[in-house]
């Protein structure tokens, strides 16, 4: 298995605006997944980009893949208080383990 | 319909004492997956089981064990607790059936919140 690495570390943003985080990763993957964990709770799934995807959409949040690059951004547009939360990226080899990052500590401020 | 329990909540143990950590997962769910995440760092992956048997186990000393039943609910345990194991220990459950839906995506639970004095 492989770890993805989230930048940045932190961020604060004002309420309405975007924000973007930033993983990267080391070797081949078959899809990429990102996780947001609310202060010192479970992990819930947020999305899944397959390696042979470009980018993909869920609501506000939207994930690009770049595979020759090794690395994968999730913007979270018009974002509100309640956003407020850890987020990881989780690359998935050829293993069935996912690993996490230390992840993007969020701020979004009202 | 239930999504992943843990038990206990909370837990306060002293350094060499042992703990055992529970977990049940979604039903349907074959594999669960055991995570440490100690404040203010990112999860790391202990254990994981697939239909009863270990499929994987990251970097953790031998004081670290896990097993998973008929019912696939799964247990962890770890001997000789010290200051440093205090922690977030998280399960989660997956469907692992490779191209169906959901596949290799985590659902966890709450944790438990494990501290050694």
């Amino acid at each position: 298995s492989q770890q993805g690495e989230e930048d940045p570390q932190a961020l604060s943003i004002q309420e309405g605006e975007n924000a973007t985080m930033n993983c990267s990763y080391k070797t081949s993957i078959n899809n990429l997944q990102w996780y947001r964990q609310n202060s010192g709770r479970g992990l819930v799934h947020l999305i899944l980009i397959r390696s042979n995807e470009r980018e993909k959409h869920s609501g506000r949040l939207r994930v690009t893949l770049d595979t020759s690059k090794k690395s994968s951004s999730l913007l979270i547009t018009a974002s509100r208080a309640a956003d407020t939360a850890s987020y990881f990226c989780a690359p998935r080899g050829a293993g069935n383990m996912l690993t996490f990052g230390g992840g993007t500590r969020l701020m979004v401020k009202p | 319909d239930a999504g992943v329990t843990q038990s206990p909540t909370h837990l306060i143990k002293t350094r060499g004492q042992h703990v055992t950590l529970r977990c049940s997962p979604i039903s349907g769910h074959k594999s669960v997956s055991w995570y440490q995440q100690v404040l203010g760092q990112g999860p790391q992956f202990i254990f994981q089981y697939y239909e009863k048997e270990e499929r994987g186990r990251g970097n953790f000393p031998d004081r670290f064990s896990a097993r998973q039943f008929p019912n696939y609910s799964s247990e962890l345990n770890v001997n000789a607790l010290l200051l440093g194991d205090s922690a977030l220990y998280l399960c989660a459950s997956s469907s692992m059936k490779e191209g169906g839906p959901g596949a290799n995506v985590l659902t966890f639970g709450a944790g438990s919140r494990l501290t050694v004095l």
